[in-house]
């Protein structure tokens, strides 16, 4: 079975760093982009970006570039998001998703990694 | 960034009724590259269409994309009370790829 399993919920205080992670289960990992989407409390999808494991290619959302690092090691199937410095405004849920070839919907989603950033 | 509007913002249907939902996008999506997610209250986002027309694997027939250009729709038949839930339209036609707002499919 095809999966993405999200690491645990965070809490964090502003201005702390964080590292999420998405590992792919029962495909070819390296072979398939993968999205990172936002959902802020009570509020729609954002897309943040996107990173092909296999070279590390990467697109951001203009929204999201400065303000979040994508990065994946292939080696264990799994893609990470980022952030060096966490402000209360970063308190979301985030998805990982995978899109098949480029460009492409997302056809499988990870259960969702809730962040929750408060002094 | 293409902008896509969905409309309405909640539908209040009942189970066996129709439901139309439409994303109007701010400019031609080629190549139909537009997506419709289902997500249920706690859960994650679900593929249903892509290609605009597309069923998603294991997605019942009554669930149907069209259009093309700028408008698209997505229409269930005969709802089922496991259809009410949240309803995204996604274009991944020009980067970043953008979502809609939603729409709330409620009884």
């Amino acid at each position: 079975e095809v999966q993405l399993v999200q690491s645990g919920a965070e809490v964090k205080k502003p201005g702390e760093s964080l590292k999420i992670s998405c590992e792919g289960f029962g495909y070819s990992f390296p072979a398939y982009w993968i999205a990172w989407v936002r959902q802020m409390p009570g509020k729609g999808l954002e897309w943040m970006g996107m990173i092909f494991p296999a070279d590390s290619d990467i697109r951001y959302s203009p929204s999201f570039q400065g303000q979040v690092t994508i990065s994946a090691d292939k080696s264990i199937n799994t893609a990470y998001l980022q952030w060096g410095s966490l402000k209360a405004s970063d308190t979301a849920t985030y998805y990982c998703a995978r899109q098949v070839g480029y460009p492409n919907a997302l056809d499988v989603w990870g259960q969702g990694t809730t962040v929750t950033v408060s002094s | 960034d293409i902008v896509l509007t969905q409309s309405p913002g909640t539908l209040s249907l009942s189970p066996g009724e129709r439901a139309t939902l439409s994303c109007r996008a701010r400019e031609p999506i080629s190549s139909d590259y537009l997506a419709w997610y289902q997500q249920k209250p706690g859960q994650s986002p679900r593929l249903l269409i892509y290609g605009a027309s597309s069923r998603a694997a294991g997605i019942p027939d009554r669930f149907s994309g069209s259009g093309s250009g700028t408008d698209f729709t997505l229409t269930i038949i005969r709802l089922e009370p496991e259809d009410f839930a949240v309803y995204y339209c996604q274009q991944y036609n020009t980067s970043p790829w953008t979502f809609g707002q939603g729409t709330k499919v409620e009884i």
